[in-house]
């Protein structure tokens, strides 16, 4: 399968800035994703980019591609303790029909 | 009421019991997912469907079996349970182009082999 990498797990104080990063290894990719998943829920949509796109601005999210690299990150600002939960980065390889997911990211926002 | 409603919730079973978690969709999505979530592996796609009559495997089907009843149905089998099958199975729906939409995921069923 596709390899999609991510640190484990991310603490962050309220208020600042939270860099959740991404590493992923085929360059066909055509969509890249993140998605959420707060406690005992499945996982939600946060936002998407093309891969002919550099960078996503949707509110307190960006999201930043480095097709170069095979690296994306999602940056959250102004952290909140509601944002704590596992984020999720993947990818849709050109030709398959279902996403390729990463590790997750446990981002933890304290008080 | 949820989009994408999973049953059960939560089991407890024992190594060598036949398992069935279920899975319906009221969005009217064609295509239907069943992954499984592990701690540090992320989720891995064990089945997925495109419609009632096509059925595909995903990374790592062995050990599984799927059933699509109808459109809006699709349940996960294990045959023959094993403890390393524990984890969190989510099922996931998804409208005909997966590229720009997204996957709409049940809430999980947690399920534990003794």
């Amino acid at each position: 399968g596709e390899d999609v990498e991510q640190s484990l797990f991310l603490s962050v104080r309220e208020g600042d800035s939270s860099v959740i990063n991404c590493t992923y290894t085929d360059s066909s990719s055509t969509y890249l994703y993140w998605y959420k998943q707060e406690p005992g829920a499945g996982l939600q949509l946060l936002t998407y980019i093309f891969s002919n796109m550099d960078m996503k601005q949707d509110q307190r999210l960006t999201v930043l591609l480095n097709k170069k690299d095979k690296h994306l990150s999602l940056r959250i600002a102004d952290t909140q303790t509601g944002d704590s939960a596992i984020y999720f980065c993947a990818e849709k390889v050109a030709g398959a029909n279902n996403l390729f997911f990463g590790t997750g990211t446990r981002l933890t926002v304290i008080p | 009421d949820a989009d994408v409603t999973q049953t059960p919730r939560n089991r407890i079973t024992k190594t060598g019991k036949r398992i069935m978690l279920e899975c319906s969709q009221t969005k009217g999505h064609d295509r239907m997912y069943w992954y499984r979530q592990d701690p540090g592996l992320g989720l891995r796609l064990i089945y997925y469907s495109f419609d009632v009559k096509d059925i595909n495997k995903g990374e790592i089907s062995d050990g599984y079996s799927v059933s699509r009843q109808a459109q809006a149905k699709f349940s996960l089998s294990l045959e023959s349970a094993i403890p390393n099958q524990t984890a969190l199975y989510f099922c996931a729906t998804s409208a005909v182009d997966i590229g720009t939409g997204e996957l709409f995921f049940g809430e999980g069923s947690r399920l534990t082999v003794l």
